[in-house]
Order: C-alpha cells, then sequence, then structure tokens
C-alpha cells in the first residue's frame, strides 16, 4: 500500500537555526497538510496545500513557516528561526479528493534545544 | 467553531473485555469523522471513517464506531481488547467536503491489563 514518507525520522537543532522538515505524500494526491503534535497534546493543524498554493493556514503557522512543493514529488516544512516551543512531532498528510481520508506519515521529531 | 470532545482522557481495560471510546463533534453541518490510533513514537493509523449512509462503520483490527447524529457522537467500539490495542486512540473531524483540516480530539491512551 503507498505510503507517505518523511524524513528526518528526527532532527535536532539548535534556536535560532533553519529547519527544513522534508515529506514525499502518495504519489497521486493533490492535497497536502502539516501537522503538530507537541509531547502529550493533541495534533494540531497547521497548513493545508493544493494546486501549490497555501489553501488554509492555522494561527500558528505564522511567518516564520512556509511550505513548498519544490517539485512532482516532495512537500516540504520550513521553520526560518526555530524556538524553543517549536519542539513537537510534526506529520504530514496527504489525501487523493474529496471523501477520501487523510494519509499520514510516521512524523519527524524536533528538537530544539 | 469546530470542535472535536474526546471526554476520557485515559482508560484501562482487562485483556478480552469489551471497549468503547467516546467522541463528541460540534460543526455546523454533519462532518466526515474518522478515528486514528497511534503507538508510541508512530505515526497516526487511520482504523474507520464515516463519510455517509450506514451509521455503523466496520475499520481494521475488529474496530467499529457508531454515528449517532442525535447525539453528535461518534464512539469507537471494539468487543474483546487484545494487548496489541494498547495506544493512543484520537477522533477527528473533516469538515463537510472531505478535504479540509481535520480537527482531533485531544485522545484517549489506552492501557490493556492481564
Amino acid at each position: 500500500e503507498p505510503e507517505v514518507t518523511q524524513t528526518p525520522s528526527h532532527q535536532v537543532t539548535q534556536m535560532g537555526q533553519e529547519v527544513i522538515l522534508r515529506c514525499v505524500p502518495i504519489s497521486n494526491h493533490l492535497y497536502f497538510y502539516w501537522y503538530r503534535q507537541i509531547l502529550g497534546q493533541k495534533v494540531e493543524f497547521l497548513v493545508s496545500f493544493y494546486n501549490n498554493e497555501i489553501s488554509e493556514k492555522s494561527e500558528i503557522f505564522d511567518d516564520q513557516f512556509s511550505v513548498e512543493r519544490p517539485d512532482g514529488s516532495n512537500f516540504t516544512l520550513k521553520i526560518r528561526s526555530t524556538k524553543l516551543e517549536d519542539s513537537a512531532m510534526y506529520f504530514c498528510a496527504s489525501v487523493g479528493g474529496g471523501g477520501q481520508p487523510q494519509h499520514f506519515g510516521d512524523g519527524t521529531r524536533l528538537s530544539i534545544l | 467553531a469546530q470542535s472535536v470532545t474526546q471526554p476520557d482522557i485515559h482508560i484501562t481495560v482487562s485483556e478480552g473485555a469489551s471497549l468503547e471510546l467516546r467522541c463528541n463533534y460540534s460543526y455546523g453541518a454533519t462532518p466526515y469523522l474518522f478515528w486514528y490510533v497511534q503507538s508510541p513514537g508512530q505515526g497516526l493509523q487511520l482504523l474507520l471513517k464515516y463519510f455517509s449512509g450506514d451509521t455503523l462503520v466496520q475499520g481494521i483490527k475488529g474496530f467499529e464506531a457508531e454515528f449517532k447524529r442525535s447525539q453528535s457522537s461518534f464512539n469507537l467500539r471494539k468487543p474483546s481488547v487484545h494487548w496489541s490495542d494498547a495506544a493512543e486512540y484520537f477522533c477527528a473531524g473533516g469538515g463537510t467536503f472531505g478535504n479540509e483540516k481535520l480537527t482531533f480530539g485531544t485522545g484517549t491512551r489506552l492501557t490493556i491489563i492481564p
């Protein structure tokens, strides 16, 4: 069964540094998402992406965050200047179309020191 | 505002016993509803989904969920749990068109005792 893959599985970064989290969605999917889960808390929506543009973003997704689909397969989340509170598990998800469930990757654990 | 509520933070059941995890939603219209399971350090695996039609939906690993519009609920059930079912369970709502963002509940941690 096709999977959403995320790399790296764990990223350790110094506060203030830029970090890029990478995702390869399922190949024929059209909608892409990033979520985060702070340790012990619920999964929160960050941003959705369709047709090469952001379709919705949460209040968490401020100017420090950006997303990109640089080619036909990758979907990236960039945090420009990381803060301690950005430490979380970040999940990428994709869906083929309306009425289909989102498929999640295994996540990237981001640790900010 | 859209919301999904899971009233139980932690549930402990004996292996072989039945299980029901509660989920309530608050949306303007009936949303798409999902249950996901997360094992420690792992990603989110879809257990089952409700889009429309039959209110009792079957999922993987022997789970089922019943949609009750009158109670705005979508409770997850399993007749007999196995030790491998120990995990965190998340209920999520996905809007009314199916490709919107998911709104997650806070999760229910399930512990299985011998």
